[in-house]
């Protein structure tokens, strides 16, 4: 079946630093990617979607490119800010018509001043 | 403010009782998802609702529940519940406009606590 993996947290990075979590998902078709962000005590906020093999998403100086190759959406930021902590969530949605989001465990970013 | 609310905020319980959790969707948006949050899984697809009827199961137990009214909004129903069972619940509501198909709005979510 479809499933997401991602790199195990806790990350913590100083700020300015380069940011990337990995993320790769075993899916039959062409699935769309997503990664969410959950800020404390919030619920989950899309912060980009790529739908296609090569399409590169970007948000907020976030970006990931889907690589079908590599069945890999790594999430790169050049430039990481305090208010950038969270937890990231990578997550596929196959190919069937339901709509039901297939996430990653989370990785905790922890950026310190 | 995704658009997509979600009551109550926490709730806190005890074993074997039963507890309704109320969601109501972006305005337009027709498909409805609960998810559950926990520690030891993760995020995972409940059960999905589209227009009022049940459109995809997940890892749903059968001592839970949902259903989605007329007005498109859903609950979902946990009962006899067990210490397991605490968890975040997130609903969500899908836009099914061009280019935006897949998109899934998330509430802000349930805390269920069951002591």
């Amino acid at each position: 079946g479809n499933s997401v993996t991602q790199m195990e947290g806790p990350v913590t990075l100083s700020e300015e630093a380069f940011l990337t979590i990995n993320c790769t998902y075993t899916a039959t078709g062409y699935p769309s990617l997503f990664w969410y962000v959950q800020y404390p005590g919030e619920g989950l906020q899309l912060l980009l979607k790529a739908t296609k093999a090569d399409d590169k998403g970007s948000n907020k100086g976030f970006e990931a490119t889907y690589r079908k190759e590599t069945t890999s959406f790594h999430l790169e930021k050049g430039s990481v800010q305090v208010s950038d902590s969270a937890v990231y969530f990578c997550a596929l949605h196959g190919s069937s018509n339901t709509g039901k989001l297939i996430f990653g465990q989370g990785t905790t970013l922890q950026v310190k001043p | 403010d995704s658009g997509v609310t979600q009551t109550p905020k926490h709730l806190i319980t005890a074993t074997g009782q039963r507890v309704t959790l109320r969601c109501s969707p972006r305005s337009g948006d027709l498909s409805v998802y609960w998810y559950q949050q926990s520690l030891d899984q993760g995020l995972q697809f409940l059960i999905q609702y589209y227009n009022g009827e049940e459109r995809a199961k997940g890892n749903i137990l059968e001592r839970f529940s949902a259903q989605q009214f007329p007005d498109l909004h859903s609950e979902l129903n946990l009962s006899s519940l067990e210490l397991g069972d605490s968890a975040l619940y997130f609903c969500a509501s899908r836009a099914h406009t061009s280019g935006r198909d897949n998109e899934q709005f998330f509430g802000p979510g349930t805390r269920l606590t069951v002591l």
